[in-house]
């Protein structure tokens, strides 16, 4: 199994909602990752994971909480977002953590879940 | 802030050879230059990665300078189905993250 399958891919919420989005692989990767892309701008990293602790918060507010239950799932639960977090919402894993040959940055992206914030 | 830049957009024709620069002088000296094609409403999809030199597999090269402060992809004969956005990944000095370069939208026509 070679892919990153995320879920929903598409989901309207209200401000005031609480969601949640869902990434899942089973390629044995240790790392994995939350991104954000607007249209039209290159993907933003939020978060990383290696061996399921949180490795890398990039100044995200916390209306986002990222989860990983276990190696094969990330989890990004959302809460009182704001219109302006309207995005593509990218999953992706990678072996390990960059800084080393082998693909470690080769990173394996999910289609992505598509969140419209009324 | 170092960013990694490429040109916003190029245009193309069936059959013709396109090469894709990617400028990042405040590269990690230990890191690798990864490529990735994206399509609309999809999630961007490995192409080619390389550390320096030349690098080919089944769909592209990468040219790497010795100073590795740019990257070009080179993208032989494309095809229709190759417009897509086009960005480099690469870890900048001082910083833990990988960072995407500004993307470059190729549109191939007939």
């Amino acid at each position: 199994d070679t892919e990153v399958t995320q879920t929903p891919k598409h989901l309207v919420m209200g401000m005031t909602n609480k969601k949640s989005l869902k990434c899942e692989q089973h390629m044995g990767h240790r790392a994995m990752y939350w991104y954000k892309q607007k249209a039209k701008k290159p993907p933003e990293l939020m978060f990383v994971y290696s061996y399921e602790k949180l490795s890398i918060n990039e100044s995200v507010p916390s209306r986002f909480s990222p989860e990983c239950p276990n190696s094969s799932l990330l989890n990004l639960h959302l809460h009182a977002l704001q219109p302006e977090d309207s995005a593509l919402y990218l999953c992706a894993s990678s072996q390990g953590l960059g800084g080393t040959p082998s693909g470690a940055n080769v990173l394996t992206f999910g289609a992505g879940s598509r969140l419209t914030v009324l | 802030l170092a960013k990694t830049t490429q040109p916003i957009s190029m245009d193309s024709y069936e059959g013709q050879e396109v090469n894709i620069t990617c400028s990042h002088n405040n590269i990690a000296t230990n890191d690798y230059i990864t490529w990735y094609q994206q399509f609309p409403s999809q999630g961007p999809r490995f192409i080619i990665q390389g550390y320096k030199t030349k690098v080919t597999n089944e769909v592209a090269s990468l040219f790497i300078p010795a100073d590795r402060k740019s990257s070009t992809l080179s993208l032989p004969r494309v095809s229709l189905s190759d417009t897509a956005v086009y960005y480099c990944l690469v870890k900048l000095a001082g910083f833990q993250k990988l960072v995407f370069g500004t993307g470059t939208r190729l549109l191939v026509s007939p």
